[in-house]
């Protein structure tokens, strides 16, 4: 039971190079959240899903775009690194009435050089 | 709306002393709360929950919460601190509520506290 899975675990990039991070669950979760977290800044939402087929900005989009593949997939992507990305980031999921929190994943921990 | 105020973002206790981790929440609606640890280089795992049933909680590893209307609070107690208790807490809202175009289909996150636990 893997739960809900992330990669790659770690990832350095160049300012401007792109990247996509993947996260899949097993979970049946509707709902799937990407988020980021900042030493101080807590976790920030960048984007969610509430279910298949629909995605929806959260706090702090720009510079990311995201795909909900089918149930079990949602990615991130960053299309052009800046230095200001560098950040862990959580991918996690939720029934759609968040009754039992979010399940997260391990994170990817990315520098942008 | 709703946001988390976390109270100290660095709390020391030593060995074998209660812990008290303070958490102020703000909701136009019904409020689902969360307790959250996440130990060094890991994920967020989730210690208990507040969904409208008792509103004294108990979770994992001995923690226990106490869900306060009155005062918006939902602070995370533990009678004993362990030195495994060593971690990054956070308190998190959200609610069953879908209020068109808000926040409230969130879960929206405290800026953390950081337990160092002393011998």
């Amino acid at each position: 039971n893997a739960g809900v899975t992330q990669t790659p675990k770690f990832q350095v990039l160049k300012t401007g190079q792109s990247m996509t991070l993947q996260c899949a669950q097993d979970m049946n979760h509707n709902s799937m959240y990407w988020y980021r977290q900042d030493p101080g800044m807590g976790l920030r939402l960048i984007y969610y899903s509430a279910s298949e087929g629909t995605t929806d900005k959260g706090e702090v989009p720009n510079g990311y775009n995201v795909s909900r593949l089918n149930k079990r997939e949602f990615s991130l992507r960053l299309e052009s690194a800046a230095p200001s990305q560098t950040s862990v980031y959580f991918c996690a999921t939720s029934t759609s009435d968040r009754r039992n929190g979010y399940t997260f994943g391990s994170g990817t921990r990315l520098t942008v050089v | 709306a709703q946001s988390v105020t976390q109270l100290g973002s660095h709390v020391s206790v030593s060995e074998g002393a209660l812990v008290l981790l303070r958490c102020n929440y703000s909701s136009s609606v019904p409020p689902y709360l969360f307790w959250y640890v996440q130990y060094p280089n890991q994920g967020l795992q989730l210690l208990l929950k507040y969904t409208s049933a008792a509103t004294l909680v108990k979770g994992i590893n001995g923690f226990e919460a106490e869900f306060k209307k009155s005062e918006t609070s939902f602070h995370l107690t533990k009678p004993s601190a362990h030195m495994s208790d060593a971690a990054e807490y956070f308190c998190a809202v959200t609610s069953s509520l879908n209020a068109g175009g808000t926040s409230y289909g969130k879960l929206t996150f405290g800026q953390g506290t950081i337990l160092t636990v002393h011998p």
